[in-house]
């Protein structure tokens, strides 16, 4: 079946402008993460959503950052304002159910950049 | 805070050998552990999940032990191919926040 979808797979943008990347989970998947990853470096976690609701957000870096996921299968990372250092590739993952149990399929990443 | 380190960052090595690569973490209060695959420019490929309860799991030619109480997870490559050749990660899942390491860069050469 397929995968875990994101699009759009690069976004360059300026400063200041305001950005919105998508993430499509694999079908039934009620779990759904948004992490960062910049060069170098492992996966940061950002937000995990179960079903509609953001399960834990502590992971956004500041009020520029926002999810979603209105009826729980589509999700989309908002972000105002970009700067600079918001440069990275934003990972989404899916799983069956929570991350406690469950293995969590990656899609293959947007990479944003800021000039 | 959760704190995950990948022991070596990098390694080069012929095809052929079998290979250990090492995950420390320094919360033993997690409930489960990952090892992922991820080739340049690409998403993450999970290879396999070792619940806490459990010592280890294998999927041919991978086999990933845990031992909780020391903070470790090592991650067996038999007789490693150039296509095994990839960044791999592990990644402790502790409450909802799974924490990743920096991962080990493996290049098998032919």
């Amino acid at each position: 079946g397929a995968g875990v979808s994101q699009t759009p797979s690069n976004k360059v943008t300026e400063k200041g402008k305001y950005v919105e990347l998508r993430c499509d989970p694999i079908s039934g998947h009620t779990a759904l993460y948004w992490y960062r990853q910049s060069l170098g470096q492992g996966p940061e976690f950002l937000i995990y959503f179960q079903g509609t609701g953001a399960a834990d957000d502590s992971g956004l870096p500041n009020d520029r950052f926002f999810a979603v996921r209105p009826e729980g299968s589509v999700s989309t990372l908002k972000i105002q304002r970009t700067e600079r250092g918001d440069s990275a590739v934003y990972l989404c993952a899916s799983s069956p159910g929570g991350p406690r149990s469950d293995t969590q399929y990656f899609g293959p990443g947007t990479r944003l950049t800021v000039l | 805070k959760q704190e995950v380190t990948q022991i070596p960052a990098a390694l080069s090595v012929p095809e052929g050998e079998n290979l250990v690569l090492n995950c420390s973490f320094t919360d033993s209060a997690i409930y489960n552990l990952q090892w992922f695959r991820q080739d340049p420019g690409k998403g993450l490929t999970s290879l396999l999940l070792i619940q806490s309860s459990q010592r280890e799991q294998t999927s041919g030619r991978l086999n990933a032990s845990l031992d909780k109480s020391s903070g470790r997870s090592t991650l067996y490559i038999a007789a490693s191919q150039p296509g095994d050749s990839a960044t791999y990660l592990c990644a402790v899942g502790g409450s909802y926040i799974p924490t990743f390491g920096r991962g080990t860069s493996l290049i098998v050469h032919p």
